[in-house]
């Protein structure tokens, strides 16, 4: 299995520009999660998914930010409009057994100017 | 409000030595503990875990300690090799429905040869 993929690796973007992050999960994971890195709030959770159905949405900045999955193979967050304050490295998790470990991509960079 | 929390943001540890990585929480309903180890362009990797009816759980260099009524826990690496640098990520689950992990800010280990 490639594990969980995301893209893109890397993305810088004009402030008030719409961004979308992707992530491919591993076949047969039941649980998507969207966790965002900063150097003051470490790993945060901001939503996740089950099945394909938003459970847990509590971390979601605020009302630019949405997230969907659209079929068990693919998930998407999407920011707009970008403020600069967003920028951070977004992460996508999957597992079968949530709770006893996630697997994680790689992560996207993103950087708002 | 940061219920998983890592307070030193850095270690520096001489090759060979012990290497010592604590976090606390602040919620008594969590029951399952884990670490994990992120390195610099990639995703965080799964370390090791703990459950919370246990006190002790070690995997060849790596043992995590757990003190619940402390609500702290920590991570020893003996010895530390220069690759053990990396940023360690301690995480918690709660008892309840919900299956999402809270992760702590991460503590950058630096292990000098």
């Amino acid at each position: 299995d490639a594990g969980v993929i995301q893209s893109p690796r890397h993305e810088v973007t004009e402030m008030g520009q719409e961004v979308t992050l992707r992530c491919k999960p591993i076949s047969g994971h039941d649980y998507l999660f969207w966790y965002r890195q900063t150097m003051m709030r470490g790993l945060e959770l901001l939503i996740y998914f089950n099945n394909n159905v938003p459970i847990d949405d509590s971390g979601m900045p605020e009302d630019r930010f949405s997230a969907k999955m659209p079929n068990a193979s693919f998930s998407t967050l999407k920011i707009q409009p970008s403020e600069p304050r967003d920028s951070a490295v977004y992460f996508c998790a999957s597992s079968s057994v949530p709770g006893y470990g996630y697997t994680f991509g790689s992560g996207t960079r993103l950087t708002v100017v | 409000d940061q219920q998983v929390k890592q307070n030193s943001p850095s270690l520096s540890v001489q090759e060979g030595r012990i290497s010592i990585l604590n976090c606390d929480y602040t919620n008594s309903m969590f029951d399952y503990f884990l670490w994990y180890k992120k390195y610099p362009a990639e995703g965080p990797t799964f370390l090791i875990s703990i459950s919370s009816i246990k006190d002790k759980n070690e995997d060849g260099r790596f043992t995590v300690f757990l003190n619940k009524s402390a609500k702290h826990l920590s991570l020893h690496i003996v010895p530390s090799q220069p690759g053990d640098s990396a940023v360690y990520f301690c995480a918690a689950r709660g008892r309840s429905a919900t299956n999402k992990l809270i992760f702590g800010t991460g503590t950058l280990l630096a292990v000098q040869p």
